[in-house]
């Protein structure tokens, strides 16, 4: 069965350092993944999605995730935090099921960005 | 840009009342979801729905649950006799198209917090 492990419920970074939000995937099969974002009291926005085209890529507001299958991860990062990236994080696989595909959701990383 | 949109934001209900939940998906788009968080947790995937008919439910979509696309632009989620364990957020989603490698995007509403008492 496919699945999505996020290793960090809470990340607290400093405003201007690196953040790093970790996930490993479980699949038989080529995965298609992707990061999702929300924020308090908001609906889940798209961060970013890796595509098989290329390992490395690239998302909204300066976040990138590179898919490394011989580790089964797909960490999200972004070189310098911004007070307004402190929210939910969440990892997410992509299963086939009949002619639909639906999400699987990690339990999320919540980012905390301190001044 | 176009939105998926959700009414209402927030619905307090009693226990063993219906409920209904209404979304407008982004309007090109032809498959439709649900899912749902209870607080603390993650988020679950309840059901998708295609061409007038439910694609995929999880076991938590018992029938209790139904979901209909009454007209060309709302898609709704009804619960006949809410319980307490269904007090959650729960969340719209659509998609233009399906792909086979799974890389087509779901876009997400704000998402209905239904408080059963």
């Amino acid at each position: 069965a496919q699945s999505v492990t996020q290793l960090d419920s809470h990340v607290s970074v400093s405003e201007g350092t690196p953040v790093l939000l970790r996930c490993n995937y479980s699949s038989s099969y080529s995965p298609s993944l992707f990061w999702y974002v929300q924020h308090p009291n908001k609906g889940l926005q798209l961060l970013l999605k890796y595509t098989s085209a290329a390992t490395l890529v690239k998302g909204i507001n300066g976040f990138e995730a590179e898919f490394k299958k011989s580790e089964t991860s797909f960490h999200l990062t972004k070189p310098s935090a911004h007070m307004s990236d402190a929210a939910e994080y969440f990892c997410v696989v992509s299963v086939r099921g009949g002619a639909t595909n639906k999400l699987i959701f990690g339990t999320g990383t919540l980012l905390a960005v301190q001044p | 840009e176009p939105e998926v949109t959700q009414t209402p934001s927030h619905q307090v209900t009693q226990m063993g009342q219906e409920v209904i939940l209404r979304c407008v998906p982004i309007s090109n788009h032809l498959y439709f979801y649900w899912y749902r968080q209870i607080l603390g947790q993650k988020v679950e995937f309840l059901v998708s729905f295609y061409n007038n008919e439910i694609s995929e439910k999880s076991e938590i979509f018992d029938d209790q649950f139904s979901v209909e696309r009454p007209d060309g632009s709302n898609f709704t989620l009804k619960i006949r006799s809410t319980k307490l364990e269904d007090s959650a957020m729960y969340f719209c989603a659509s998609s233009e198209a399906v792909r086979t490698s799974g890389t087509d995007t779901q876009y997400f509403g704000p998402g209905t917090r239904l408080t059963v008492l």
